[in-house]
């Protein structure tokens, strides 16, 4: 079963409106979690770093004031996209380290947000 | 600068033959390296993994293989099946939990 869900699956909203995602570690920990953002036919790319009771270590080109983090717990991540326009609509992955730890273990993503801005 | 490469975004192959996925890198300081599998509107899910100090590891129908000189890696699945028809991501690992993904391979396998 899936061990880190995100929600919500899908966003439909009208331009200027700030849309919040969750991502939640279900049966694990998470004192790290990763936001990643992919374009149609395009790579993952990393946006920030999610860091339990630290700020967030952001990619570079990535604005802050646009995309805020919030760790609030050891099971969740959130991203608010502020003020969204269409050129944010994207789909938005959130990912947390396997709760073995280690370089080489396997990060749990979660299924994704398709975000869409009219 | 695209440090993870897979240069081709489509494959195609009949059921039972053997798919070959490649995906080339730049960065020598990259530790592992991992193939994740991907369907459309789901997250990524984990195959298999490489560390830097191998050169093969084997998980049931899949194999990776990495050529460290040329900085090359691939993933093998004998035999194919439809349902292994997906979005393969390959992706490494330098400092931490960062990874960085290729553009994905589209495998499909038919019947």
């Amino acid at each position: 079963g899936a061990v880190v869900s995100q929600h919500p699956s899908r966003v439909i909203c009208k331009s200027g409106t700030s849309v919040k995602i969750e991502c939640r570690s279900l049966d694990f920990q998470a004192t790290t979690m990763f936001w990643y953002r992919q374009f149609p036919k395009q790579s993952l790319m990393l946006m920030a770093t999610s860091n339990e009771g630290s700020k967030a270590t952001y990619e570079q080109g990535v604005e802050k004031d646009k995309f805020l983090i919030n760790h609030a717990s050891l099971t969740l991540s959130t991203l608010t996209v502020t003020s969204a326009h269409p050129e944010d609509s994207s789909f938005y992955i959130c990912s947390a380290p396997d709760r073995t730890g280690g370089q080489g273990q396997p990060q749990h993503f979660g299924d994704g947000t398709r975000l869409s801005i009219l | 600068d695209q440090q993870v490469k897979q240069n081709s975004p489509s494959l195609s192959v009949q059921e039972g033959r053997i798919s070959i996925l490649n995906c080339d890198y730049t960065n020598s300081m990259f530790d592992y390296f991992l193939w994740y599998k991907k369907y459309p509107a789901e997250g990524p899910t984990f195959l298999i993994s490489i560390s830097s100090i191998k050169d093969k590891n084997e998980d049931g129908r899949f194999t990776v293989f990495l050529n460290k000189s040329a900085k090359h890696l691939s993933l093998h699945i004998v035999p194919s099946q439809p349902g292994d028809s997906a979005v393969y991501f390959c992706a490494a690992v330098t400092s931490g939990s960062r990874l960085t993904f290729g553009e994905g391979t589209q495998l499909t396998v038919n019947p």
